[in-house]
């Protein structure tokens, strides 16, 4: 059964400072799908990225980006130089490419950045 | 213009009410989906539906029912309300499958619930 696993629950840097945010998974398929969403205060699920199992380029965004390795199953998030609206809680997740199965989120990481 | 869209945002009821949650997408996809938040702030879908057909119901009560009168709506509707459905709902769309396309998947604002 796919997983996804958050490990760190809350996050609090200084701005400007650099932070990632990791994200470990589960799939016995070899075709999926991941993805990261942000859920700033006021509550709305934000999509940021989408990434298939058969592109580990890494991505960068602006002042995100984000590593893509499955040899550890990782697929992780950083920020650069942060910011006070970076502030958020991130969620990634996974959608495996068989039956029904739906889209499974980790648990989030709230991140705090403090001025 | 709000792509997917859903009302009320907040919603403040007594145990044992009947309520619905209305949601419609513009974007013209043709899956449609209703995840629920709770106070951990951990997401679970509940449901999903692709062209009007149910496709996905997640072990949930059946005092929660989804109505997709169209392919751009899916309302919910919950009956005798408990203290445990507090929690906010969201409305999602895709543009196909999700599951089998790995399509991305586009939330509305979230619905507060909170059940008294």
């Amino acid at each position: 059964a796919q997983k996804v696993t958050q490990a760190q629950t809350e996050i609090s840097v200084v701005e400007k400072e650099d932070v990632t945010l990791d994200c470990v998974y589960e799939t016995r398929d070899t075709t999926y799908y991941l993805f990261w969403y942000k859920q700033p205060p006021s509550g709305e699920l934000v999509f940021l990225i989408r990434r298939n199992s058969f592109d580990e380029q890494n991505e960068i965004s602006g002042r995100y980006s984000w590593n893509f390795q499955k040899s550890t199953s990782s697929f992780n998030f950083t920020i650069t130089a942060s910011q006070v609206v970076d502030s958020a809680v991130y969620f990634c997740a996974l959608s495996e490419n068989s039956g029904n199965t739906p889209l499974v989120f980790g648990k989030g990481t709230r991140l705090s950045v403090i001025a | 213009d709000t792509a997917v869209s859903q009302t009320p945002k907040y919603l403040v009821t007594q145990m044992g009410n009947d309520k619905s949650i209305k949601c419609e997408q513009n974007l013209g996809h043709d899956t449609m989906y209703w995840y629920k938040q709770d106070s951990k702030k951990f997401l679970k879908i509940m449901f999903s539906y692709n062209n009007k057909e149910l496709i996905i119901n997640e072990t949930v009560p059946n005092r929660f029912s989804p109505k997709s009168p169209d392919k751009a709506h899916l309302n919910l509707h919950i009956n005798s309300l408990e203290l445990g459905d507090s929690a906010v709902y969201f409305c999602a769309s895709s543009q196909g499958k999700q599951a089998i396309s790995g399509n991305t998947i586009y939330f509305g604002e979230g619905s507060w619930l909170t059940v008294v």
